[in-house]
């Protein structure tokens, strides 16, 4: 089916390497981050989420730090799968709002 | 997490046309949102639905363009009216719950307008 990720950065890795997808937030007072995977063809998959009070959260083969100094987010894919191929999106939250603001986005194709 | 789905999946209409999108949930949630995701590009908000008062809608949309209905705490529409080939995209509805942040997602519409 149609690809969402023609026009955004892609990270291309070999099956069983580890994987780091970057995210640059906007907001410097936003509380709370998500991680969000879409397949072709999908919507958006909750993976993974981050209070701002923390720096580090883990989860089955996933791992989000935060940089608050930065305004930078990252999820580290361990041992990555074909199955892990999929566009990843971070989202943010401010204070006060209940709606997410979503970053550009990262293509990850992962090769047998 | 809820099961979200939508209706139709996919609609290719005319120009000058409108079209209703349905979402559906299986259990009652409080908020209820949807997405815009144009060809390639991330995911921006059109409007939070709120069950028993009007949309409320981001900037840069309109209510006379993107009317909104919630009649009840699972179910939701989004017409796209009027419609134009810049209209062309997948619309996404999710869910969330009051105090948690989170947002679940339905499958996506995918429109083209010709």
């Amino acid at each position: 089916g149609e690809s969402v990720g023609l026009h955004l950065p892609t990270l291309s890795v070999q099956e069983g390497d580890n994987s780091i997808i970057n995210c640059a937030y906007s907001n410097s007072a936003s509380d709370y981050f998500i991680w969000y995977k879409q397949e072709s063809g999908k919507g958006p998959q909750f993976i993974i989420d981050i209070r701002s009070n923390m720096d580090k959260r883990q989860g089955q083969r996933v791992t989000v730090l935060l940089n608050k100094t930065v305004k930078h987010l990252s999820l580290q894919i361990a041992a990555t799968q074909p199955g892990d191929s999929a566009v990843y999106f971070c989202a943010e939250i401010s204070p006060g709002y209940s709606t997410l603001t979503f970053g550009k986005g990262t293509m990850l194709l992962v090769s047998p | 997490s809820a099961v979200i789905s939508q209706k139709p999946s996919r609609d290719i209409c005319q120009r000058g046309t409108s079209l209703t999108i349905q979402c559906q949930v299986d259990s009652q949630v409080t908020m209820m949102f949807w997405y815009r995701q144009q060809p390639g590009q991330s995911l921006t908000l059109i409007a939070t639905a709120n069950q028993g008062s009007e949309a409320t809608y981001e900037s840069g949309f309109v209510i006379d363009k993107f009317p909104i209905s919630r009649p009840n705490l699972t179910f939701s529409t989004l017409t796209v009216s009027n419609m134009s080939p810049e209209d062309s995209s997948i619309y996404l509805c999710s869910v969330g719950s009051r105090g948690a942040y989170e947002q679940y997602f339905g499958p996506g519409t995918r429109l083209t307008v010709t």
